[in-house]
């Protein structure tokens, strides 16, 4: 079983300064990470994943997140956010080795860009 | 291409009423994931289908039901509905099997329990 924990529930930020928002989880077994992100009344939508390789990944929207095995972290990063990032996160893991599209998703982070 | 749509978008229902919801894929996509959301418990996987066949299913009871069609098509159903099947539901398309492959998200329906 997997779980994943965002750190943060909320994260008030002013425009064009730089956010990051936090993720752990927690696995017996390999996993595939994502964010997404959802804006309102909406559904959610896929920002990066990281499957294998580079541990740096690049997204939509400038958004770019670092995989870390030894701390079991997925960090999302922006480097200059505007007033439309203003949404909520998600941070999720998929077992590698499971059929099957199931995604285990975190409480997630609602960012409000403030300008 | 067009997206994955969910009707109805908005449903009201009572205590002890049924409900079904429909989610149709985005087309050439084999596998339709469904989620519930809600503030307390955030998003919880109910169940998945590809290929018609159930293949993976979360930790709720037996009033959640779902089903695909032949044409990837798919509905879940509530059946008793309580206060707290209140919610946000979702549905998610993808063309393959596993995670590998991006999974799509439609609006969701929104369902009110009274």
């Amino acid at each position: 079983a997997q779980s994943v924990t965002q750190l943060d529930s909320q994260v008030p930020v002013f425009e064009e300064a730089p956010v990051e928002l936090r993720c752990n989880y927690s696995s017996s077994v390999s996993v595939y990470l994502f964010w997404y992100v959802q804006y309102p009344n909406q559904g959610l939508q896929l920002l990066l994943k990281y499957l294998s390789g580079s541990t740096l990944v690049k997204g939509i929207n400038g958004f770019e997140a670092e995989f870390n095995k030894s701390q079991t972290s997925f960090h999302l990063r922006k480097p200059s956010v505007h007033i439309s990032d203003t949404a909520e996160y998600f941070c999720a893991v998929s077992d590698e080795r499971a059929a099957g599209n199931k995604l285990t998703f975190g409480g997630g982070t609602r960012v409000l860009v403030k300008p | 291409k067009a997206g994955v749509t969910q009707t109805p978008r908005y449903l009201i229902k009572t205590r002890g009423q049924q409900v079904t919801l429909s989610c149709s894929p985005i087309s050439g996509h084999r596998s339709v994931s469904w989620y519930q959301q809600t503030p307390g418990q955030g998003l919880q996987f109910l169940f998945e289908y590809f290929s018609e066949t159930q293949r993976n299913k979360g930790n709720f009871p037996g009033r959640f039901s779902g089903r695909q069609f032949s044409n990837s098509r798919s509905e879940m159903n509530v059946s008793t509905l309580e206060l707290g099947d209140s919610a946000l539901y979702l549905c998610a398309s993808s063309v393959g099997g596993t995670t590998y492959n991006e999974q799509f998200f439609g609006p969701g329906t929104r369902l009110t329990v009274l």
